[in-house]
């Protein structure tokens, strides 16, 4: 099966960078992605590493790290707008069915504060 | 259409009761996937179609739960005899063809359905 741990809130100021860590365990694995959702919203796709190293886009980041089965989200110049909801997820085969399904981690809270 | 709709948006209904949840992917994705979200938790998911291959039903709770796809695009989430613990938001997702380069799902808003 499979397992995600991530931390359940985090807090910091307008400004800020932050950084979600992600440990997986899992059976099958063809990479990790992020996902975030404000407050009553659907979850929204932010990046996608199939491969070690890092992944920018904008002011997000992601890394991999397969050998530690690691990962984490990195935002950076926070805005009161990146108050959310950040999911990992795993990437991984479909139980006997072709291509592959996503195994969510339990979120982790962001608040931003002025 | 240019995003995943699903209706409706909520449903309140009554213990024991039978409810029909509905998700109409975007057009040309041929995955689709069905997650259940509790207050305050992570997605936890149903079942996945792809295309015309035997679906994974692993993440089905229980023998209440059952979905179909037909015609490889809308699908339909159907839950019997509904119990409280079926109280959460039911989110449809839809991904371009497998192997394609855009690995993201794009999610509907969602179904909260209330058991009373």
């Amino acid at each position: 099966g499979q397992s995600l741990e991530q931390p359940s809130e985090v807090t910091a100021v307008e400004g800020a960078i932050v950084q979600i860590n992600c440990t997986y365990q899992t059976s099958g694995f063809y990479g990790l992605s992020w996902y975030q959702q404000h407050d009553g919203g659907a979850p929204t796709f932010l990046s996608y590493n199939a491969l070690d190293g890092l992944e920018e886009t904008g002011r997000f980041s992601s890394f991999l790290s397969r050998s530690d089965s690691y990962g984490y989200l990195l935002l950076q110049e926070l805005q009161m707008k990146d108050s959310a909801s950040y999911f990992c997820a795993v990437r991984a085969p479909a139980a006997g069915a072709a291509g592959n399904k996503l195994t969510f981690g339990g979120g982790t809270r962001v608040l931003v504060k002025p | 259409g240019a995003g995943v709709s699903q209706s409706p948006s909520n449903k309140v209904t009554e213990k024991g009761k039978d409810v029909e949840l509905r998700c109409d992917p975007i057009s040309g994705h041929t995955a689709l996937y069905w997650y259940r979200q509790s207050l305050g938790q992570g997605l936890e998911f149903l079942i996945y179609f792809q295309g015309n291959s035997a679906p994974d039903k692993s993440g089905l709770p229980s023998d209440r739960f059952s979905a179909e796809r037909t015609g490889g695009s809308v699908s339909t989430l159907t839950i019997q005899r509904t119990q409280q613990e079926d109280s959460a938001v039911y989110l449809c997702a839809s991904s371009p063809p497998f192997g394609r380069a855009n690995y993201g799902y794009t999610f509907g808003s969602g179904t909260r359905l209330t058991v009373v």
